[in-house]
């Protein structure tokens, strides 16, 4: 069964900084998708990034980049200018093609001092 | 226009009773789906209906029934209300797997409704 961990519960990070969320992933699939998902206090579940593990080139969206390690089954994500609207719970989450859904993992809270 | 709207947003009952949640999403969406966020905010998927059949049904109880009356809609019938039961469920929907979707969001989340079991 495919598993997805986040070991860090909570972190900090000054505005304008960088900060970088950790993920890693178990599977024995080759061809599956790796997605970081942002949840405000408003509950909303906010798509932030995508990488399919086919590509080699990490995924980029404005501030946010991952760092997709396929052999280390690592998949961590890098807010860079941080800014007080990035403060929200993010999941990381996997899903193959064999079926559509998700499996997220236990999410970490990201807070933003100004 | 909200892609995927669920109703209630917040749903306050007591033990015992049954209740619904609906789920409408106007995108043309072939699948949907039921996750549950529970007090820890961990997030684990219920169910999946491609074309109103269900194509995952992730060891949930025989109390809670999905049912779609046509591929727009997914509503979560849930009896003998348990105070477990308690959490945020989410409705989402895509268009079929999530490979095949566009980038912007393979996965269209509803708002949640928090139920509440006393």
């Amino acid at each position: 069964a495919q598993t997805v961990t986040q070991s860090q519960p909570e972190m900090s990070v000054q505005e304008a900084e960088t900060v970088t969320l950790s993920c890693t992933y178990d599977t024995s699939e080759s061809d599956y998708y790796l997605f970081w998902y942002k949840q405000p206090p408003s509950r909303q579940m906010i798509l932030v990034i995508r990488q399919e593990a086919y590509k080699q080139q990490n995924a980029t969206e404005n501030r946010f980049s991952v760092n997709f390690q396929k052999a280390a089954k690592s998949f961590s994500l890098k807010i860079s200018d941080s800014q007080l609207g990035d403060a929200a719970m993010y999941f990381c989450a996997y899903s193959t093609g064999a079926n559509s859904k998700l499996t997220f993992g236990k999410g970490i809270t990201l807070s933003v001092r100004p | 226009d909200t892609a995927v709207s669920q109703t209630p947003k917040y749903l306050v009952t007591q033990m015992g009773n049954d209740k619904s949640i609906k789920c409408e999403q106007n995108l043309g969406h072939d699948t949907m789906y039921w996750y549950k966020q529970d007090s820890k905010k961990f997030l684990k998927i219920m169910f999946s209906y491609n074309n109103k059949e269900l194509i995952i049904n992730e060891t949930v109880p025989n109390r809670f029934s999905p049912k779609s009356p046509d591929k727009a809609h997914l509503n979560l019938h849930i009896n003998s209300l348990e105070l477990g039961d308690s959490a945020v469920y989410f409705c989402a929907s895509s268009q079929d797997l999530v490979q095949a979707s566009s980038y912007n969001s393979p996965l269209h989340f509803g708002n949640g409704t928090r139920l509440t079991v006393t």
